[in-house]
């Protein structure tokens, strides 16, 4: 079945320094990938969403690009801030799949130190 | 605009014990869902709901129940609560038209089962 594979965390940077998240997936049909975040004591809200190859994705300064050679949907963001720290969530949905449902990658956990 | 509510926000259980978490959206969206969340396991579809008047199985439903009561709600039960589900649980809606996905979450039930 569709699947996601995040690396794991947590990962711990410093103010201003480069992220990565890898995300990879499987998937039979057509997915659309999505990165949601997850702020402590809170629940999942969407940070951006890619529906085709090739797509890009961005938001907040967030950004991941849709490769379907690579299977990949990775997460970047160029300089990194303290309230950044949060889990993050890779997922898919394949629109031929009845319900619309997600399928979730593990987290990964950011920690930002100033 | 409420989004997607849930109730209650905190529970403990007794192991055998029952209760139903809430679920409500105000958003007119046809599709619900109810997820766990586990260290390390990201989301797991537990019971999803299509449209109104259907429900279907997701990843882990043993020792769950739902009710799609009407467009706006959808229920979890728990008929006799074990340790195994202690795990924050997230309903969530969502509308899917063509390739644009909303989903909106709720911010989560805490369970412990004691």
């Amino acid at each position: 079945g569709d699947s996601v594979t995040q690396m794991e965390g947590p990962v711990t940077l410093s103010e201003e320094a480069f992220l990565t998240i890898n995300c990879t997936y499987t998937a039979t049909g057509y997915p659309s990938l999505f990165w949601y975040v997850q702020y402590p004591g809170e629940g999942l809200q969407l940070l951006l969403k890619a529906t085709k190859a090739d797509d890009k994705g961005s938001n907040k300064g967030f950004e991941a690009t849709y490769r379907k050679e690579t299977t990949s949907f990775h997460l970047e963001k160029g300089s990194v801030q303290v309230s950044d720290s949060a889990v993050y969530f890779c997922a898919l949905s394949d629109r031929d799949n009845q319900g619309g449902k997600l399928i979730f990658g593990q987290g990964t956990e950011l920690s930002v130190k100033p | 605009n409420a989004g997607v509510t849930q109730t209650p926000k905190f529970q403990v259980l007794k192991t055998g014990q029952s209760m139903t978490l809430q679920c409500a959206q105000d958003m007119n969206h046809n599709s619900m869902y109810w997820y766990r969340q586990d260290p390390g396991m990201g989301l797991r579809l537990i019971y999803y709901s299509a449209s109104e008047g259907t429900t279907d199985k997701g990843e882990v439903p043993n020792g769950y129940n739902v009710s799609r009561l009407n467009k706006r709600e959808f229920s979890l039960r728990l008929e006799s609560a074990a340790p195994s589900q202690t795990s924050v649980y997230f309903c969530a809606s969502s509308v899917v038209v063509r390739t644009n996905y909303g989903y909106t979450f709720g911010s989560g039930t805490r369970l412990t089962v004691v």
